[in-house]
């Protein structure tokens, strides 16, 4: 069955940097768009970042724009998160999910969010 | 980037009641609506994508509607398993966005 397994959270000082890892396993890796989405104490879910499924579109939300880096290695179906210049409103759970796609009766596809790892905890505090 | 706008922020029901959440679009998105179910320390669940479509293995106690700018999630004969934040997210746009979250708890 599908699987993702995130990995690589911790407790890490202002301004400095992690990366997270998403493993995934059960499915076609190379051919699925994975997301990253986050939900801070006491907040609601954040979306953060996608990677399409040959790399080659990757999109960012607005509070990690220039900061945050997505990637992939689908020789190890695994996906990325690479967080630098962390700030304490970043203290999270970081999730990955894979996306699914549901054609409609135009034949528009509409994304969902199916498969989701059961998350990471990235604490920053000095 | 488009806003999702959930009512109410909280929500106190009891086991068998029926409740429903509301969540509005900064825009126009058509069907493009998912709802998601999250308990801390568990993934977050999709139960409806599309708007309206339950997802599998979901009960059928769960339902969506609504298209354009207003979708609505209802949940008929609470259990206690329900209880629960619950999100809309939009994928009209590539940049997905989520609602703030409704959470529902026993009254």
């Amino acid at each position: 069955q599908v699987q993702l397994v995130e990995s690589g959270g911790g407790v890490v000082q202002p301004g400095r940097s992690l990366g997270l890892s998403c493993a995934a396993s059960g499915f076609t890796f190379s051919s699925f768009t994975v997301h990253w989405v986050r939900r801070a104490p006491g907040k609601g879910l954040e979306w953060v970042a996608l990677i399409s499924d040959d790399e080659s579109n990757k999109y960012y939300a607005d509070s990690v724009k220039g900061r945050f880096t997505i990637s992939r290695d689908n020789s190890k179906n695994t996906v990325y998160l690479q967080m630098n210049s962390l700030r304490a409103e970043d203290t999270a759970v970081y999730y990955c999910a894979r996306v699914e796609t549901y054609y409609d009766s135009g034949g528009y596809p509409v994304e969902y969010l199916q498969h989701w790892g059961q998350g990471t905890l990235v604490t920053v505090s000095s | 980037d488009i806003q999702m706008t959930q009512s109410p922020s909280s929500l106190s029901a009891s086991v068998g009641d029926r409740v429903t959440i509301t969540c509005r679009a900064s825009q126009s998105i058509g069907s493009y609506l998912n709802w998601y179910q999250h308990t801390p320390g568990k993934a977050p669940k999709l139960l409806i994508y599309a708007a309206s479509r339950l997802q599998s293995g979901v009960p059928s106690r769960f339902s969506g509607s609504g298209s354009g700018t207003d979708f609505t999630l209802t949940i008929t004969s609470l259990q206690p398993e329900d209880f629960a934040t619950y999100f809309c997210q939009q994928s009209y746009s590539t940049l997905f966005t989520f609602g703030q979250g409704t959470k529902l708890d026993v009254k």
